[in-house]
């Protein structure tokens, strides 16, 4: 499975947007890159995938490099409720099934 | 839809005891996933099914078992629990597209000490 590299931890003021970078420098032509985060205590939750083109829903902004070797998720206003563990993870179906292989991810920090 | 719902969220199990950690989606996803968190780590694939009738082992299955008797239900069981085997057990569902990749849906998770 196609791995992802994340800065452990990252800071960010509330209502100031956020850049969370992620490096898959052997993603597949097959694998999507999805982000979810997990809230404390509680399970993952989808917030953005993309396969080439950047792409916009109400949570949040993925911006996929042109080589597809990196991608950013962006929040546009942190706010308190943002603080969780963000994961970048490339997904693809296969025989087996859709992947999601999680690493360790990003703890965002977001200070009032 | 109530989506992915664990059961139950809590239990405490003493080494060698028995136990199935329930899982149901309503959102007739075929496929089903398991996966188990340790403190400060990512998520690990203990089991995963494509299908009623459908399995197959993920990362870790070791200590596990599953079934996938209808679209639904996904449990887990653990025969012979270890203390190795605390940890928050999270249950997911999705259902891909022949056009493309669809997001997970995940439960609020079933945490489990072995004392």
């Amino acid at each position: 499975d196609a791995k992802t590299t994340q800065p452990n931890s990252m800071e960010s003021n509330e209502e100031e947007p956020v850049h969370l970078p992620c490096n898959h420098s052997t993603i597949s032509g097959t694998d999507y890159i999805h982000w979810y985060r997990q809230l404390p205590s509680q399970g993952p939750e989808y917030v953005i995938h993309g396969l080439t083109s950047n792409v916009n829903n109400r949570m949040a902004s993925l911006a996929i490099a042109e080589d597809r070797k990196s991608s950013t998720l962006i929040l546009h206003r942190a706010t308190l409720r943002d603080a969780a563990v963000y994961y970048c993870i490339l997904s693809r179906i296969d025989n087996y099934g859709q992947n999601f292989v999680f690493g360790p991810g990003t703890r965002l920090s977001v200070l009032p | 839809n109530a989506g992915v719902t664990q059961t139950p969220k809590f239990r405490i199990l003493k080494i060698g005891q028995s136990m199935t950690l329930q899982c149901a989606q309503d959102m007739n996803h075929n496929y089903m996933y398991w996966y188990r968190q340790d403190p400060g780590m990512g998520l690990k694939l203990i089991y995963y099914s494509v299908g009623a009738g459908i399995t197959d082992k993920g990362e870790v299955p070791n200590g596990y078992n599953v079934s996938r008797s209808t679209t639904e239900d996904f449990p887990l069981r653990l025969e012979l629990a270890a203390p190795s085997q605390t940890s928050v057990y999270f249950c997911a569902s999705s259902s891909p597209r022949v056009t493309g990749n669809t997001e997970a849906f995940f439960g609020q998770g079933t945490r489990l000490t072995v004392v």
